[in-house]
């Protein structure tokens, strides 16, 4: 697609269960950031993505909190035993690189409830 | 990178010009001021962005003090879809070699 795309949308699971969210970046983006946004907050950089380095995690929160980036493309940010605190909505955005004028696309988001 | 701050909230008129202020004093010579805006339940939307010299497009004006130590992002005729909270970063560009810290933003409510 021509955008960045996220799925699910909207995920709801109960406390202690393990959830993954998938981001789609721009064909040919070379990096990609996660943030996070809960209620009434602005975003949280959570993990960064650059071509074939090691990523930044500086911003996870725990080590519940890990993502991965499978070919240099889509990535997927993995939530092990949820908590409560978790619940918002999660992120995506991508960046093309050398050569782009350094402007981020995010998605629509992932909006996470945890029960 | 160089933070930002920038006022909580603000009220703008239909129609009359809205002007959002930034500070970024800790800037550094090859930093950009990028401007993002988020409208209630949507991703961040790029606006404009700029190094030091006056920017505009369709969407916006960007006005940058000749210190760079602060700008103003200027919707020229606010209109009800402006509401959103606007963000005010600096960073590198295009280098994406790091991450990159949104604060809380500026929260524009346009009244009719």
């Amino acid at each position: 697609g021509a955008g960045v795309s996220q799925s699910p949308s909207n995920k709801v699971t109960e406390k202690g269960k393990d959830v993954e969210l998938r981001c789609d970046p721009i064909s040919g983006h070379t990096a990609l950031y996660w943030y996070r946004q809960s209620l009434g907050q602005g975003l949280e950089f959570l993990i960064y993505f650059q071509g074939n380095s090691a990523p930044d995690k500086s911003g996870l929160p725990s080590d519940r909190f890990s993502a991965e980036r499978t070919g240099g493309s889509v990535s997927t940010l993995t939530i092990q035993r949820t908590q409560q605190e978790d619940s918002a909505v999660y992120l995506c955005a991508s960046i093309r690189g050398a050569g782009g004028t350094g402007e981020l696309f995010f998605g629509e988001g992932s909006r996470l409830t945890v029960l | 990178d160089a933070k930002t701050t920038q006022p909580t909230s603000m009220d703008c008129a239909e129609g009359r010009a809205a002007n959002l202020p930034c500070n970024h004093s800790t800037i550094s010579g090859n930093e950009y001021v990028y401007w993002y805006r988020q409208i209630h339940s949507q991703g961040p939307q790029y606006i404009i962005h700029g190094l030091k010299n006056n920017e505009t497009n369709e969407m916006a004006s960007l006005i940058i003090t000749e210190d760079r130590k602060s700008s103003t992002l200027i919707l020229p005729h606010a209109t009800l879809r402006d509401t959103a909270v606007y963000y005010c970063i600096v960073r590198v560009a295009p280098n994406s070699g790091y991450a990159l810290n949104f604060g809380k933003g500026t929260s524009l409510l346009v009244t009719p």
